[in-house]
């Protein structure tokens, strides 16, 4: 059974980089068929897709963040990785990292638990 | 981007009774594809149903979607206490980006 794991910073001062990790168990992150996403969301709000990338390497990225989001994959450490530069207190949400379903579509089969990241001073 | 919206926002309904979630759509919804998560507080969303009407593996046949286009429906047929949660719906048809509904919240009357 898949098992995926959020863990970073808790809390983040305003312009500086949230950098979060996602420890994947049970299964290689590397397999060919495995694609992934990280969505957030807002205290008591809906969920917002960030960004994903694909088994091929791709990556895709919400237009909202584009500008200021990286998501990569250490095949090495077995885990997915997201960085969010220039935080301000909007960027404030519980963090989720999430696999594509292996059919190809972009759906969510399995997520981690999310890590609450707050930005404040 | 495809803008869904779902309705009702609240749903207040007793054990038992059958709850009728919809969830609308800016632009048709290329292969209908959209899927349903239930969440519950402090939890992860669950994966109830993907392409509007295929249940995930696991999901009790009470939960159903289905629609096509621009409109499409989650039907619980009979409510356990356990199925009071919020609702969010999908699309993956038009992504990127991937967007979600705002979410109904299913609470006991």
């Amino acid at each position: 059974q898949l098992q995926l794991q959020e863990s970073g910073s808790g809390l983040v001062k305003p312009s500086q980089t949230l950098s979060l990790t996602c420890a994947v168990s049970g299964g290689s992150i590397s397999s060919g068929v495995y694609s992934w996403s990280w969505i957030r969301q807002p205290p008591g709000k809906g969920l917002e897709w960030i960004g994903y990338i694909y088994h091929t390497g791709s990556t895709y990225y919400n237009p909202s963040v584009k500008s200021r989001v990286t998501i990569s994959v250490d095949r090495a450490k077995n885990q997915l990785s997201l960085k969010l530069t220039s935080v301000t207190a909007a960027d404030t949400a519980v963090y989720f990292c999430a696999k594509l379903a292996d059919s190809g579509y972009d759906f969510f089969d399995y997520w981690g638990q999310g890590i609450l990241v707050t930005v404040s001073s | 981007e495809t803008v869904l919206t779902q309705s009702p926002v609240t749903l207040s309904l007793s054990p038992g009774e059958r709850a009728t979630l919809s969830c609308g759509a800016s632009q048709s919804v290329n292969s209908n594809y959209l899927a349903w998560y239930q969440q519950k507080p402090g939890l992860a969303p669950r994966l109830l149903i993907y392409d509007a009407s295929s249940r995930a593996t696991g999901i009790p046949d009470r939960f159903s979607g289905s629609g096509s286009g621009t409109d499409f429906t989650l039907t619980i047929s009979r409510l356990e206490p356990e199925d009071f949660a919020v609702y969010y719906c999908q699309q993956y048809g038009n992504s990127p980006p991937i967007t979600f509904g705002q979410g109904t919240r299913l609470e006991i009357k």
